[in-house]
């Protein structure tokens, strides 16, 4: 098992460039979601999907776009990259348990700087 | 109200003492629980689940006070190595989100 990986592990963009950080588990986990980190702070989620064909936004959804076409892959695209969307972007999965949710569990981190 | 709410710290401690850490939670709904431990610019990793019943790793207990609708870390013995940011992490019911608290900095000094 792989476990969760993301790609690319650093990025520097240009203003106003599109990129795609990608997400992968193979877990078969029905949860995944994006978080964001800046230098100091908490996460703060972006996006997230309790299964594949279904995505619901976080608390900082603006700029940002996911789809969730299978279990394994959760894309994050960047559509008109600003410098305050530099940061550290994780994702994550988890299973079902019971009613809720297993742990969670990370990939190492894409970071991102726009210039 | 925030969803899940910590103290952010820091808390500075000396090698070998014990520290505690609060983390407090809004919909009562939720169903699981846990304590995840962050360093610096890595990845979050599971400490430990926490269960209705409390539960216990080593130097570390976890506890789910569901009334109060609040979970606790318990560090004892504290190793220079035990410093980090702890989060908590709140499980809902059904299919909602996950949510996180901003995470609790602890620094442990020689």
């Amino acid at each position: 098992n792989a476990g969760v990986t993301q790609t690319p592990k650093f990025q520097v963009l240009k203003t106003g460039q599109s990129m795609t950080l990608q997400c992968a588990q193979d877990m078969n986990h029905e949860y995944m979601s994006w978080y964001r980190q800046d230098p100091g702070m908490g996460l703060r989620l972006i996006h997230y999907s309790v299964g594949a064909g279904i995505t619901d936004q976080g608390e900082v959804p603006n700029g940002y776009n996911v789809s969730r076409s299978t279990t394994e892959d959760f894309p994050l695209r960047l559509l008109s990259a600003a410098p305050s969307q530099t940061s550290v972007y994780f994702c994550a999965s988890s299973s079902r348990l019971g009613g809720s949710y297993n742990e969670q569990f990370f990939g190492p981190g894409t970071r991102l700087t726009v210039l | 109200r925030k969803e899940v709410e910590q103290d952010p710290g820091p808390f500075n401690v000396p090698e070998g003492a014990t520290v505690a850490f609060n983390c407090t939670y809004s919909n009562s709904a939720s169903q699981s629980f846990f304590w995840y431990r962050q360093d610096c610019r890595k990845e979050p990793k599971l400490l430990m689940s926490v269960y209705s019943s409390g539960n216990e790793d080593g130097r570390f207990t976890a506890q789910l006070n569901r009334a109060s609708q609040y979970i606790s870390l318990l560090i004892r013995d504290s190793k220079l190595s035990d410093s980090a940011t702890y989060l908590c992490v709140v499980g809902p019911g059904g299919y909602q989100k996950v949510t996180f608290g901003t995470g609790t900095k602890l620094q442990v000094i020689p």
